[in-house]
C-alpha cells in the first residue's frame, strides 16, 4: 500500500497570504496524484488531478506541483472561503487508491 | 449537472447487514465507472470499492473484501453497496462518487453521503 503523508496537520494564515501544503508518498506515484478540498459538512471536491491540472471550475489561485514522491498544493492568495481540509490521493497503485491524512487550513 | 444522492444508512448491530444505494442523474450513468468512499467521523477518507461502467471490473479495499458487494443497475441509474458482517470500524459516512473525466482513479463529483453506525 502506498502511504501518503501530509504536512503540516494545520495551517493558520491570514487572507491574502500564500499557503503551501505538502504531500509525500512512501514510494513513487509518478504524476498520478490529486488534491481535494473538503469544507465542513460538505463532500470533498476535486481541485487538482495528475499533480498539476486544475479541475473544471477551480480558480487559478489553486496550483499543484511535484512528481515522484513529493507534491505541493499552493493557494496563491488565501480567501476566507478557502477554509477547509485538503486531501491528497494517489491513483498510481490502481486499484488500491489511497488518501493522505489531510491538512486543515484555517483563515485567521 | 451531475447529481448523486445516497440513501440506506442507519444504525445496525455488529455482525448485521445494510444496503446502501446511490441514485445518479445528470449524466449517462451507463458510460461511467463508480466508486464508494467512506469517512469515519472526524477522520480521513478511505476508498471502499469500484465498479466499471459495464460491471466487467470490480475492486474492493482489503478492509471490506469478502464482506461488501458493489453492484449497479444501469437501467435504473443506481449504484448499490451491500454490506454484510458489519464491524464497529465500518461506522462512517459513505459517499458514492463518479469517476473523474480525467481518470477512473479520481473521484468527481461526490454525493453528500449516507451515515452508517455500527453499534450494539
Amino acid at each position: 500500500e502506498i502511504v501518503l503523508t501530509q504536512s503540516p496537520a494545520t495551517l493558520s494564515l491570514s487572507p491574502g497570504e500564500r499557503a503551501t501544503l505538502s504531500c509525500r508518498a512512501s514510494q513513487s506515484v509518478g504524476s498520478y496524484l490529486a488534491w481535494y478540498q473538503q469544507k465542513p459538512g460538505q463532500a470533498p471536491r476535486l481541485l487538482i488531478y495528475d499533480a498539476s491540472n486544475r479541475a473544471t471550475g477551480i480558480p487559478a489561485r489553486f496550483s499543484g506541483s511535484g512528481s515522484g514522491t513529493d507534491f505541493s498544493l499552493t493557494i496563491s492568495s488565501l480567501e476566507p472561503d478557502d477554509s477547509a481540509v485538503y486531501y491528497c490521493q494517489q491513483r498510481n497503485n490502481w486499484p488500491n487508491l489511497t488518501f493522505g491524512g489531510g491538512t486543515k487550513v484555517e483563515i485567521k | 449537472q451531475v447529481h448523486l444522492v445516497e440513501s440506506g444508512g442507519g444504525v445496525v448491530q455488529p455482525g448485521g447487514s445494510l444496503r446502501l444505494s446511490c441514485a445518479a442523474s445528470g449524466f449517462t450513468f451507463s458510460n461511467y465507472g463508480m466508486h464508494w468512499v467512506r469517512q469515519a467521523p472526524g477522520k480521513g477518507l478511505e476508498w471502499v470499492a469500484f465498479i466499471r461502467h459495464d460491471r466487467s471490473n470490480i475492486y474492493y479495499a482489503d478492509s471490506v473484501k469478502g464482506r461488501f458487494t458493489i453492484s449497479r443497475d444501469n437501467s435504473k441509474n443506481t449504484l448499490d453497496l451491500q454490506m454484510n458482517s458489519l464491524r464497529t470500524e465500518d461506522s462512517a459516512l459513505y459517499y458514492c462518487a463518479k469517476v473523474a473525466s480525467s481518470s477512473a482513479g479520481y473521484f468527481d463529483p461526490w454525493g453528500q453521503g449516507t451515515l452508517v453506525t455500527v453499534s450494539s
